[in-house]
Order: structure tokens, then sequence, then C-alpha cells
């Protein structure tokens, strides 16, 4: 129940088009879902995360669109660019508490997606 | 210059031996952890530690130690009971304060032959 499953695998997409990422999971206390994106050799980045009181959030290119119902969430690139190229990871995580009694659950991560863009 | 340090990029080993990965972070984070990063794996959390001298077992401890004397530092071994070590191994760190944000090292990359 822990899992977070993530697709596709890779992924190859033409500059100036959108790239598509889809995670499912099955904890419904889930309530923190991050992306992040990692260039070979390098640790991962936070790219852009949100909670579940929000069907969409944008930043520049990047969105996040969360469907709670269906327990799934996807991440949108749009003009795509060649700098873009990278794997990302999405990942999910459950908290307790509210203010500055807020416990955080360990993140759990998806298996990741091999986006390349070509120019 | 604030951040998550990790070293040495590159470590080598031969099988049987323990060896150490360095993990230090200047951002004044209460929690650290520590995950292994195989292909077509995602990341697996090893150990974390959410206060200094405390930590907690993740999903894959075994044949692995750690340690948290001080806040900003929390080395892992790899011994020579973790069966397959051959890994990119990645640190990170949260603030604790309100925040479920996760920052990551760079990752040493250990080969044991």
């Amino acid at each position: 129940q822990q899992q977070v499953k993530q697709s596709p695998q890779s992924l190859i997409v033409q500059k100036g088009g959108i790239s598509i990422i889809n995670c499912a999971y099955e904890n419904t206390a889930f309530d923190y879902f991050p992306w992040y994106q990692q260039f070979p050799g390098k640790g991962p980045a936070l790219l852009i995360a949100i909670r579940p009181d929000v069907s969409e959030k944008k930043e520049g290119r990047f969105t996040i669109s969360f469907n709670k119902s269906a327990k799934q969430f996807s991440l949108h690139i749009m003009d795509s660019q060649p700098g873009d190229s990278a794997t990302y990871f999405c990942a999910a995580s459950q908290s307790w508490g509210i203010g500055s009694g807020t416990s955080y659950g360990k993140l759990t991560f998806g298996q990741g997606t091999i986006l390349t863009v070509h120019p | 210059d604030g951040g998550i340090t990790q070293s040495p990029k590159y470590l080598f080993r031969k099988e049987g031996q323990n060896v150490t990965l360095s993990c230090e972070q200047n951002l004044n984070h209460d929690a650290m952890y520590w995950y292994r990063q195989d292909p077509g794996q995602g990341l697996r959390l090893i150990y974390y530690s959410q206060i200094v001298n405390d930590f907690q077992k993740g999903d894959i401890a075994e044949g692995y130690s750690v340690s948290r004397e001080k806040k900003e530092s929390f080395p892992l071994t790899v011994t020579s009971a973790q069966k397959n070590p051959t890994a990119f191994y990645l640190c990170a760190s949260r603030s604790g304060r309100g925040s479920n944000e996760q920052y990551f090292g760079p990752g040493t990359r250990l080969t044991v032959t």
C-alpha cells in the first residue's frame, strides 16, 4: 500500500512539445506529492510539489495535476526543451498533526522516468 | 555556501571490506536520510534520523549502519554483510520545521569488486 507507480519508464519528446509523466498511489493518507528532477551523476533536485487540497499547481513550464478520487497525479512540462532531458521522480508521503507539531513520514518514490527532448 | 556535501564522489572497495560514506550539511536541518539508487528502481530508503543521537531503519537497512552524533553529519557505513553494495548513494536532509521538502546531496558512486 506504500507503493507509488510511475509511468512511462522512458519518454521521448520533440522540442516545444508537452511531456507528461504519471504517478498512481494506493495509500489515501498520503498528503504531500513532490516531483524531483535528476541529471546524470547528480543528486535529485526538488522541482515542484502539491498537496491534495488543490487540483493543480503551476510553476513556469511545470504543472502538477492532482486527481484525488483516482489517486493519481501527473507532471506536465510545457514547451519541452533539450535542457529538460533528465530523469524525473514522483514521490509521496503523509503527515500527522498540525502546525509546529507536524510529523512527516518518509518519502516513497516512483521508479523514475527518463525524459529525452530532441532538438 | 550552504548545502549538502557527500564525499568522495567515487569510491572503490574490495569485497569483504567495510566502507564509510560521508554526508555533511550546513543547512541547520534536523532530519537526514540515506537512499540507495539502482537503475530502474528509483530511490530506496536505507536509514533516516529525525534528531541527533536517534535514527531509524528504512526499507533496506540490512548490511548498513549509521550514526548521528552531530546535527550536521550523518555517515553511512556499508558493511561486508551487504550482499550487493555497488550503487549510487544519496544523502538528503529536511528542515524539520513545518516542511517535508527534502534536499539531496550530489551522491557517492560506490563500486565493490
